[in-house]
């Protein structure tokens, strides 16, 4: 069945510190790929999404590139900021069929 | 544009009890999807809505959990009688027919069962 698997949390980091969180997934076919935050006390926000290979997804300073061949999809940003503290969640979708979620990856970035 | 509303925010209660949550998705969104989000895991999905039909509900355990969305609008989740593992935040989202890549949630019903 079709999986993701993030990197263990939490992560801690200095302020302007460069952050990535990886994820790989295991799925058949080509599925999409997001990312989803979760502020402390809200729901889940699309971050960022990427629909085929090589494609690049983009949002507020995060960036994740769709990975096939290495079946990865891993998010970065350059400069984090105290208000980026939140949990991020990896996920998979294929046309039709239901989200996968991962187990979430928590970020605290220290002033 | 308003988004997904959900209430209450927050309840408490003994095994055995019931419970029940409810969700208001964005106006015009056809399909509506709870999840069950325990504590350090992803959402897993329950059930999901398009309209008033049920399209998927293979995760939900029906001998306790029921939903319902009788106009294709509103929904409510129950959970009857309740079990101390189902203490986790209950997720609403909604999505338009064409775009069920992008899923709007809500702030979610955090259920402790003591």
């Amino acid at each position: 069945g079709n999986s993701v698997t993030q990197m263990e949390g939490p992560v801690t980091l200095s302020e302007e510190a460069f952050l990535t969180i990886n994820c790989t997934y295991t799925a058949t076919g080509y599925p999409s790929l997001f990312w989803y935050v979760q502020y402390p006390g809200e729901g889940l926000q699309l971050l960022l999404k990427a629909t085929k290979a090589d494609d690049k997804g983009s949002n507020k300073g995060f960036e994740a590139t769709y990975r096939k061949e290495t079946t990865s999809f891993h998010l970065e940003k350059g400069s984090v900021q105290v208000s980026d503290s939140a949990v991020y969640f990896c996920a998979l979708n294929r046309y039709g069929q239901n989200f996968v979620f991962g187990p979430g990856t928590r970020l605290s970035v220290l002033p | 544009e308003a988004g997904v509303a959900q209430s209450p925010r927050y309840k408490i209660i003994e095994k055995r009890q019931s419970v029940a949550f409810w969700c208001n998705p964005i106006s015009g969104h056809a399909t509506l999807y709870w999840y069950q989000q325990i504590l350090g895991q992803g959402p897993k999905l329950l059930i999901q809505f398009q309209n008033n039909g049920v399209v998927d509900d293979s995760q939900l355990p029906k001998d306790r959990f029921s939903a319902e969305r009788l106009k294709g609008v509103d929904s409510t989740l129950k959970i009857q009688p309740a079990k101390l593992e189902d203490s986790a935040v209950y997720l609403c989202a909604s999505s338009t027919l064409v775009r069920i890549d992008e899923q709007y949630f809500g702030p979610g019903t955090r259920l402790t069962v003591t």
